[in-house]
């Protein structure tokens, strides 16, 4: 059974940028979780979805912004990007969410110049 | 707000050893509580999950207990071994009601090195 997966791994960006990361949940997950991991803040919950609607969200400011398809994949956005934006931008899935083991994929490494 | 903590923030330890690792909450409303590790730049791999209504479980050298109502959970690892060496998390889902589905509160962390 293939893993979670997250793309691109490497990003670089300038600050004002946007961009766009992709997470695909193990197959037949339904919830998507999605973290920021920096290494003054540790790990971070940014939002969760499932069934396409999101359940819940961290304390982030509204450029960062998500999104989940009928096939599961999710995707996060970050607009108008800052030099804090820089981390390592994890997502999770998990069968329904809420009590069950959640699967981490392994992170795209965003660099914000 | 919960908070979780990890005591040491740093382990290095022969190889060999058995050691434990702990993890604290200060809300003992808790769903589950979860170990991951991760190793330099990675990301998270999970250990063992524990529901609130468990003491323990066991998987290989690992194993967790859990006490809900002092807020404490431990990990500890048997006959450690060079491989062994990574950063642990323990991770904490919220109890029944509200909404904070799928979300979980990290602690920062112990990084553990074991020399051969």
């Amino acid at each position: 059974k293939a893993g979670v997966t997250q793309t691109p791994r490497y990003l670089i960006k300038t600050r004002g940028q946007q961009v766009t990361l992709s997470c695909s949940p193990i197959s037949g997950h339904r919830s998507v979780s999605w973290y920021q991991q920096t290494p003054g803040q540790g790990l971070q919950f940014l939002f969760e979805y499932f069934s396409e609607t999101q359940r819940n969200k961290g304390n982030f400011p509204g450029r960062f912004s998500g999104r989940q398809f009928s096939n599961s994949r999710s995707e996060m956005n970050v607009s108008t990007l800052e030099l804090g934006d820089s981390a390592l931008y994890l997502c999770a899935s998990s069968l329904l969410g809420r009590g069950n083991e959640q699967f981490f994929g392994p992170g795209t490494r965003l660099t914000v110049l | 707000k919960q908070e979780v903590t990890q005591i040491p923030a740093a382990l290095s330890v022969p190889e060999g050893e058995n050691l434990v690792l702990n993890c604290s909450f200060t809300d003992s409303a808790i769903y589950n509580l979860q170990w991951f590790r991760q190793d330099p730049g990675k990301g998270l791999t999970s250990l063992l999950l524990i529901q609130s209504s468990q003491r323990e479980q066991t998987s290989g050298r690992l194993n967790a207990s859990l006490d809900k109502s002092s807020g404490r959970s431990t990990l500890y690892i048997a006959a450690s071994q060079p491989g062994d060496s990574a950063t642990y998390l323990c991770a904490v889902s919220p109890g029944a009601g509200g909404t904070s589905y799928g979300k979980l509160t990290f602690g920062q962390g112990t990084i553990l090195t074991v020399h051969p």
